[in-house]
């Protein structure tokens, strides 16, 4: 069964302090892994697609990595407005649709 | 460029009633897919619609039904609502299988 574990569930950090999130995944064959950002009360929001092993994406202060078993999202000097509930998907390649499977998320809070 | 928009946002209905949801697509985007997000929750996958026809569904039962029109907007219909419906439902939109899903902020379904 296709399954992601993010962790930690939650992270508290002060502004400038950096950390990185976590998601493992056991999927038959990946055709690519997803970081979004959902805040309250909204749809999540896209921010990366990872496709193989080794391959970096970068945007702002947020740089997402991929292995064969899991993803890191590493933020660097964060600011408050990067408070965010962050989800991790994988897209399966079996199973013909295109559906997502997601993880709970971690809940990341940044203080000034 | 519009994005996914979704109504209502927030909708509040009885055990047994049944409710139907709509989504608009963003421009370009064939592919339409719903997901339930329980609170503290990743979303979770109900069904995918590509050029009007069911393309993958996931564990929830009958009672949860679709339609995809030829602009491909989207509606996903809930019949003899249980209590444990009431959650946040997402549609997503992509313009194909290796492009990322774009979600919109969801009706907020609460059952009394």
């Amino acid at each position: 069964e296709d399954q992601v574990t993010q962790s930690p569930e939650a992270l508290r950090l002060q502004e400038g302090e950096s950390s990185s999130l976590n998601c493992s995944y056991t999927v038959s064959g990946l055709r690519g892994l997803f970081w979004y950002r959902q805040d309250p009360g909204k749809g999540p929001e896209f921010l990366f697609t990872l496709y193989s092993a080794g391959e970096e994406k970068e945007k702002e202060r947020l740089k997402a990595t991929l292995t064969k078993k899991e993803s890191f999202l590493h933020i660097t000097a964060p600011k408050p407005e990067d408070s965010a509930t962050y989800l991790c998907a994988v897209h399966p390649s079996q199973g013909g649709s295109e559906k997502l499977v997601f993880g709970k998320g971690t809940k990341l809070t940044v203080n000034p | 460029e519009t994005g996914v928009t979704q109504s209502p946002t927030h909708l509040i209905k009885t055990r047994g009633q049944q409710v139907t949801l709509r989504c608009s697509s963003q421009s370009g985007h064939n592919t339409v897919s719903w997901y339930q997000q329980a609170l503290g929750q990743g979303p979770q996958f109900i069904f995918q619609y590509y050029r009007e026809e069911e393309n993958g569904r996931g564990n929830f039962p009958p009672r949860f039904s679709g339609l995809q029109f030829p602009n491909y907007s989207s509606e996903l219909n809930v019949n003899a609502l249980e209590l444990d419906d009431s959650a946040l439902y997402l549609c997503a939109s992509s313009s194909d299988s290796n492009q990322p899903q774009h979600f919109g902020d969801g009706t907020r379904l609460s059952i009394l």
